[in-house]
């Protein structure tokens, strides 16, 4: 069965620092992976997405994401944050589930950001 | 194009009443999804449907119904609503070849007194 496992439920950086958020993944096949985000009150946003080749991905907003196939990981970066990032991040596996896609979904991680 | 819209955004409901949330989109999309999120718990599947007149149970589908009349709309029903309900409901959709991808609408903050 596909998981998502998110270890930081909560992270604090000051403006300007770089981020890194952690996602690890379990799943048979090749996955394809996803990193959303939700502003609070509002919806889930696509910041990125993985399918296959170029193992780092660039995302909107200046977001990227390496998979790493060895140790099941695709963790999200950011070199420098800015205020407005502050919000919570969702790392999703996607699959096939009787002729949809199933997305799992990760716990989450809530970013605060420092001025 | 509106993408993926819900109505209504906020609900106050009492024990055992009932209601349903309207999700509906423009993108033409085959494939619709109900979510909850809870705190601490990411988002989990309640239900969905591959196409008009289909449906399938999810990960957490118990205490709910849901019908795909029409294409562009999905409904989610509570017919007897549970404390336990209290939640934010996301409907999402996506489209054969999509690989995944999911579109997902603002939400609907639902709380059950």
């Amino acid at each position: 069965a596909q998981s998502v496992t998110q270890p930081d439920i909560h992270i604090t950086v000051s403006e300007g620092a770089s981020l890194e958020l952690r996602c690890n993944y379990s799943y048979g096949a090749t996955p394809y992976l996803f990193w959303y985000v939700q502003s609070p009150g509002q919806g889930l946003q696509l910041l990125l997405k993985y399918f296959s080749g170029d193992t780092l991905v660039q995302g909107i907003k200046g977001f990227e994401a390496e998979f790493k196939r060895s140790q099941s990981s695709f963790n999200l970066r950011k070199p420098s944050v800015h205020w407005s990032d502050a919000a919570e991040y969702f790392c999703a596996v996607g699959g096939p589930i009787q002729g949809a896609q199933k997305l799992v979904f990760g716990q989450g991680t809530r970013l605060t950001i420092n001025p | 194009n509106a993408g993926v819209t819900q109505t209504p955004k906020f609900r106050v409901l009492k024990t055992g009443q009932s209601m349903t949330l309207l999700c509906a989109q423009d993108m033409n999309h085959e494939y619709m999804y109900w979510y909850r999120q809870d705190p601490g718990m990411g988002l989990r599947l309640i239900h969905y449907s591959v196409g008009e007149g289909t449906t399938a149970k999810g990960e957490v589908p118990d205490g709910y119904n849901v019908s795909r009349l029409k294409k562009q709309n999905f409904l989610l029903g509570l017919e007897s609503a549970a404390p336990s309900q209290t939640s934010v409901y996301f409907c999402a959709s996506s489209y054969p070849g999509g690989l995944g991808e999911q579109f997902f609408g603002p939400g609907t903050r639902l709380t059950v007194l």
